[in-house]
């Protein structure tokens, strides 16, 4: 099986813009979700969607949204982008039965400037 | 107060040296992962779990629930095994919490 396929793997963008990332999961997975790293916070959970439904969210200002489509592929979209947003972004894929490991992406790579 | 604290934060060993990094969490959980990092940003699932212990090669994971502690161990430290490692805890939402991660160095 291929693996999850993020896309674009590096992007740069300017203040004020706004940025849409991809993530194609595993096939049959159900469940994509994604997540900030950077330097100073660690891993940071963005939200959760299964079957085209946002199932969780964290902690992050409605500048960030994110949709599902019925063939499980998601979009990240960050708008009105700020320096701070320039992150490594990681999408992941699981089965989201119990005990379900996830799958990660190699990410995307935002820079900010 | 992060929901799950790792240590340490760096280490530095030679190879074929037993390492162990340790992870406790403060919430709830219904699974607690152990991943691993190398440079370039990938990242790996080595182990989830939510009871006892589990074994992958020279790679072991525990859990104490009763005390929300989980350690993983590496046996015969190898210089690919050089990485950052994090924990990770999902609640019954399926919501995530990091901890910062341990960077392993291990030196031939």
């Amino acid at each position: 099986k291929a693996g999850v396929t993020q896309t674009p793997r590096y992007l740069i963008k300017t203040r004020g813009q706004q940025v849409t990332l991809s993530c194609s999961p595993i096939s049959g997975h159900r469940s994509v979700s994604w997540y900030q790293q950077t330097p100073g916070q660690g891993l940071q959970f963005l939200f959760e969607y299964f079957s085209e439904t946002q199932r969780n969210k964290g902690n992050f200002p409605g500048r960030f949204s994110g949709r599902q489509f019925s063939n499980s592929r998601s979009e990240m979209n960050v708008s009105t982008l700020e320096l701070g947003d320039s992150a490594l972004y990681l999408c992941a894929s699981s089965e989201r039965t119990a005990y379900s490991p996830l799958h990660f992406g190699n990410g995307t790579r935002l820079t900010v400037t | 107060k992060n929901e799950v604290e790792q240590s340490p934060q760096n280490l530095t060993a030679q190879e074929g040296e037993f390492i162990t990094i340790n992870c406790s969490y403060s919430v709830g959980i219904s699974a607690l992962h152990w991943l691993q990092q190398h440079p370039g940003g990938g990242i790996v699932s080595l182990f989830m779990l939510s009871s006892g212990k589990k074994k992958h090669g020279r790679l072991i994971a525990t859990i104490n629930i009763q005390e929300k502690h989980s350690s993983l161990h590496i046996t015969a430290s190898h210089p690919r095994d050089s990485a950052v490692y994090i924990c990770a805890v999902s609640d019954d939402s399926n919501q995530f919490y990091f901890g910062t991660g341990t960077s392993l160095t291990v030196i031939p």
